[in-house]
């Protein structure tokens, strides 16, 4: 398996949801990370975890929550989201934490905040 | 700071013709290096990577890269390019837990 898969592909939400967004990947990485990517930009990282433990956060709002169940799932809860917020969200794994093995994202969640 | 620029928002090529996107970096050592495509509503797939091997780099789909220390630079090339090749490329470098990207350059292919 060479996949990051990222549930759900498409997601629109209301102001006062509370959703999750999950990522998995089966190729025994021990880094995974969360990325926003609006139109036309690259990606900016938002939040780095390496041997399930957060090492990154690029100062997030709080209403966007992440969590490490275990090395092979990367989940990002979102509570109180607003338009802003609207973008894709795409996770990516890498070997380790040093980046020069690559990264492999997955296809990403389009988020609509309505 | 490390920095990846990107010398061309858009770059407009026949079908059949070559492809060249160009990429500078700037790093205080010798960084590993990367070029992705991202095609419309999708994620984003490693085309190759430079990691202080071979400085031609083969990558998939035909394409390659070649690291110039001396010119900073990691351009990328195809030598024909095909219509499913339309997408943004990125050119990105390595910084230990994080990626530095460029800004992005969108290759379109005439028919």
């Amino acid at each position: 398996d060479t996949e990051v898969t990222q549930t759900p592909k498409h997601l629109v939400m209301g102001m006062t949801n509370k959703k999750s967004l999950k990522c998995e990947q089966h190729m025994g990485h021990r880094a995974m990370y969360w990325y926003k990517q609006k139109a036309k930009k690259p990606p900016e990282l938002m939040f780095v975890y390496s041997y399930e433990k957060l090492s990154i956060n690029e100062s997030v709002p709080s209403r966007f929550s992440p969590e490490c169940p275990n090395s092979s799932l990367l989940n990002l809860h979102l509570h109180a989201l607003q338009p802003e917020d609207s973008a894709l969200y795409l996770c990516a794994s890498s070997l380790q934490g040093l980046g020069n093995d690559g990264y492999t994202f997955g296809s990403g969640t389009r988020l609509t905040v309505v | 700071a490390q920095s990846v620029t990107q010398l061309d928002s858009h770059v407009s090529v026949s079908e059949g013709t070559p492809v060249l996107l160009r990429c500078n970096y700037s790093s205080s050592y010798s960084p590993s290096l990367f070029w992705y495509v991202q095609h419309p509503n999708k994620g984003l797939q490693l085309l190759l990577k430079y990691t202080s091997a071979a400085t031609l780099v083969k990558g998939i789909n035909g394409f390659e890269a070649e690291f110039k220390k001396s010119e900073t630079s990691f351009h990328l090339t195809k030598p024909s390019a095909h219509m499913s090749d339309a997408a943004e490329y990125f050119c990105v470098s390595d910084s230990n837990y994080q990626l530095i990207w460029g800004a992005g350059t969108k290759l379109i292919i005439k028919p």
